[in-house]
C-alpha cells in the first residue's frame, strides 16, 4: 500500500467526542490528503496538505481539521463527532511531476462508528 | 462545480468477454485522468493513468481518452471473475488541482 499506514482500523466512539485519525507514510510524498467514502456518494475530498504546515479545505471539510507538522504525517480530528460523520475515512499520498497531476495511492482505511 | 459521472451499474458481462466503462467530466481544462479499482471492504488501486488523447495499453487494460467530447473509457479484455469490483474513474485539470472521482460502476463478471 505505497508505505501509508492509518490508524485506527476500526474505531466505535459517542456523539460529542473529539476524534484523531492518523495518517503516517514512509514514502516522502509531498501530497497528502483526507477522504471519506460513504454509499452514493462516493469518494469526497476532506482536506489536503501540499507541504508541512500547508494545508487547504476540499469539499466536505465543515466539523474536520487537519494538522500537519511533519512530512510524513498527517492527522485529521473531528472536533465533536456527530453520526453523520460515521464513514470510511481514507488518506491518500501522491508525488507531483511534470505538468501533469500525480496518481493517489491510498492507505488501507479507518472505519469510524459514531454512536 | 466539477463534476465526472459513471454509470453505477451493476454492469454484468461473461467471463471471457470485454468489459467497457465508461466515465464523462464536466471541466474541459481536464489534463489527468485515472482509473481505479476497489474491491469490496478494501482500498482504491490505480489501474491506470492516462494523459493525451487516444489509448493506452497496460496487458488486458485500456484506457481511451476523447478530450474534445470529455470521455474517457477503460476496457477490460478477457474478463475474468477476479475483475468482478467497483471502478472508480478520477479527474483533475493540473498538477496542483484536486483530483475529483466518479461515484464508481460496479463491475461483475458472471462465470
Amino acid at each position: 500500500d505505497a508505505g501509508i499506514t492509518q490508524s485506527p482500523r476500526h474505531k466505535v466512539t459517542e456523539t460529542g467526542t473529539p476524534v484523531t485519525l492518523r495518517c503516517h507514510q514512509t514514502e516522502n510524498h509531498r501530497y497528502m490528503y483526507w477522504y471519506r467514502q460513504d454509499p452514493g456518494h462516493g469518494l469526497r475530498l476532506i482536506h489536503y496538505s501540499y507541504g508541512v504546515k500547508d494545508t487547504d479545505k476540499g469539499e466536505v471539510s465543515d466539523g474536520y481539521s487537519v494538522s500537519r507538522s511533519k512530512t510524513e504525517d498527517f492527522l485529521l480530528t473531528l472536533e465533536s463527532a456527530t453520526s453523520s460523520q460515521t464513514s470510511v475515512y481514507f488518506c491518500a499520498i501522491s508525488d507531483p511531476r511534470g505538468q501533469g497531476n500525480s496518481p493517489l495511492h491510498f492507505g488501507n482505511g479507518t472505519r469510524l462508528t459514531v454512536t | 462545480q466539477k463534476e465526472v459521472e459513471q454509470n453505477s451499474g451493476p454492469l454484468s458481462v461473461p467471463e471471457g468477454a470485454i468489459a467497457s466503462l465508461n466515465c464523462t467530466y464536466s471541466d474541459r481544462g481536464s489534463q489527468s485522468f485515472f482509473w481505479y479499482r476497489q474491491y469490496s471492504g478494501k482500498s482504491p488501486e490505480l489501474i491506470m493513468s492516462i494523459y493525451s488523447n487516444g489509448d493506452k495499453e497496460d496487458g488486458r487494460f485500456t484506457a481511451q481518452l476523447n478530450k474534445a467530447s470529455q470521455y474517457v473509457s477503460l476496457l477490460i479484455r478477457d474478463s475474468q471473475p477476479s475483475d468482478s469490483a467497483t471502478y472508480l474513474c478520477a479527474v483533475s485539470a493540473n498538477r496542483d488541482d484536486k483530483i475529483i472521482f466518479g461515484k464508481g460502476t460496479r463491475l461483475h463478471i458472471l462465470p
